[in-house]
């Protein structure tokens, strides 16, 4: 069972390229969320999709975008990165209206230089 | 708007010592919560969870929690730790259509 897959699992960048991290989960859940963990700071929520076909802003949602692909898939992209955007991100999802748990992918370290 | 708060960022403990972490959640509604471990260099894991019930949960490693309405909390605790305890815990408030809100963690050590 793969669960939550993310890829990639270490990435470098050099200030202002830009990349997209992938995650992908075949549990057909509807809500998928990505968070950037930072040390002392715990999981900030960057943006998530409640459903296929919408997206919004969370907590720490600026230098970058999403795309819903479609229902497994959800990726976010930095557009020109930053320093400050070194982090781990992870990408969880669940089913929207049941009273269940997120379930995470194995996240992804970026290093910005 | 939700929140959750973790009182101990840093635990220190000797092995076969208890553990009690901290968690106090501000919630509108029926509030779901969860506490989840990360060990080094992994992912989050799903210890224990709280939907409804009886208000005291057991998880997986001999991890419990006890929620406390009266107090909004949700402490966890382990009678006898472990040096494979050694891991960071994430208390984490949201279910059904509430996105998950996670407080900023408690690194654990144990020392063998």
């Amino acid at each position: 069972n793969a669960g939550v897959t993310q890829t990639p699992k270490f990435q470098v960048l050099k200030t202002g390229q830009s990349m997209t991290l992938q995650c992908a989960q075949d549990m057909n859940h509807n809500s998928m969320y990505w968070y950037r963990q930072d040390p002392g700071m715990g999981l900030r929520l960057i943006y998530y999709s409640a459903s296929e076909g919408t997206t919004d802003k969370g907590e720490v949602p600026n230098g970058y975008n999403v795309s819903r692909l479609n229902k497994r898939e959800f990726s976010l992209r930095l557009e020109s990165a930053a320093p400050s955007q070194t982090s781990v991100y992870f990408c969880a999802s669940k089913w929207r209206q049941k009273n269940t748990e997120a379930f995470f992918g194995q996240g992804t370290r970026l290093t910005v230089v | 708007a939700q929140s959750v708060s973790q009182h101990n960022h840093h635990v220190i403990l000797s092995e076969a010592a208890s553990l009690e972490l901290g968690c106090n959640y501000s919630y509108g509604g029926t509030v779901n919560l969860f506490w989840y471990v990360q060990y080094p260099g992994q992912h989050l894991q799903l210890l224990l969870k709280y939907f409804s019930g009886d208000p005291l949960v057991k998880g997986i490693k001999g991890f419990e929690a006890e929620f406390i309405k009266s107090k909004f909390s949700f402490n966890l605790r382990k009678p006898s730790v472990q040096w494979s305890d050694t891991a960071e815990y994430f208390c984490a408030a949201g279910g059904g259509s509430y996105i998950p809100t996670f407080g900023r963690g408690t690194s654990l050590i144990v020392h063998p």
